[in-house]
């Protein structure tokens, strides 16, 4: 079966620090998609990024990064300068096949909760 | 991408009854999702909606208790039935807009309902 391990729970960091969310995940399937998602408090689910299993070149978005490595199964987010805004849970997902068909739903990570303080 | 519109946004039920949680989409769509997420929890698939057959439901989630419709493309409902304060949760629906030039799965804004 599919796992998504974000093992941070909370983190608290003062603004302008820099910080990396760890995504771990379990799969069996050679082809697969990883996301990130952004939760603010509103409660809406934000799209921030997807990757599927055979790209693992790091991607750059303004203050995003993120760092894919296969060898340790690991999809993790880095926020370069936090800002308040950027307070919120952040979710690590993996795609996984329905039975019977091609289409996919998300196994996702407990969430870590990011406070970014002024 | 897609855009969903999912109402209501919020509610707060009496328990025993029932709530419909409507999602429409701007463009046609296969499959509609429909996840739970309980208070401070993940988010949990509760059931796939393909137009036109049953839904397929989760490990733990029945049709009694969460039936959905899915009477064409773009539009799907999830109903909340004999309500508990258990089922008090963010419910959210999905779909996979890759087909429509989004860049993977798009949510709605969520319905936060509260049981009492």
């Amino acid at each position: 079966a599919q796992k998504v391990t974000q093992a941070q729970t909370e983190i608290s960091v003062v603004e302008k620090e820099d910080v990396t969310l760890d995504c771990v995940y379990e799969t069996r399937d050679t082809t697969y998609y990883l996301f990130w998602y952004k939760q603010p408090p509103s409660g809406e689910l934000v799209f921030l990024i997807r990757r599927n299993s055979f790209d693992e070149q790091n991607e750059i978005s303004g203050r995003y990064s993120w760092n894919f490595q296969k060898s340790t199964s690991s999809f993790n987010f880095t926020i370069t300068a936090s800002q308040v805004v950027d307070s919120a849970v952040y979710f690590c997902a993996l795609s996984e096949a329905l039975s019977g068909g091609s289409n996919y739903k998300l196994t996702f990570g407990k969430g870590t909760l990011l406070t970014v303080n002024p | 991408s897609a855009v969903i519109s999912q109402k209501p946004s919020r509610d707060i039920c009496q328990r025993g009854t029932s709530l419909t949680i409507q999602c429409q989409v701007d463009s046609q769509v296969t499959m509609m999702f429909w996840y739970r997420q309980q208070p401070g929890q993940s988010l949990t698939l509760i059931a796939t909606a393909n137009q036109g057959s049953e839904a397929t439901y989760e490990s733990g989630f029945v049709i009694d208790k969460f039936p959905i419709s899915r009477p064409n493309l773009t539009f799907s409902t999830l109903t909340v039935s004999n309500m508990s304060p258990e089922d008090s949760s963010i419910y959210l629906c999905s779909v996979d807009d890759t087909g429509t030039g989004g860049y993977g799965y798009t949510f709605g804004s969520g319905t936060r309902l509260t049981v009492v």
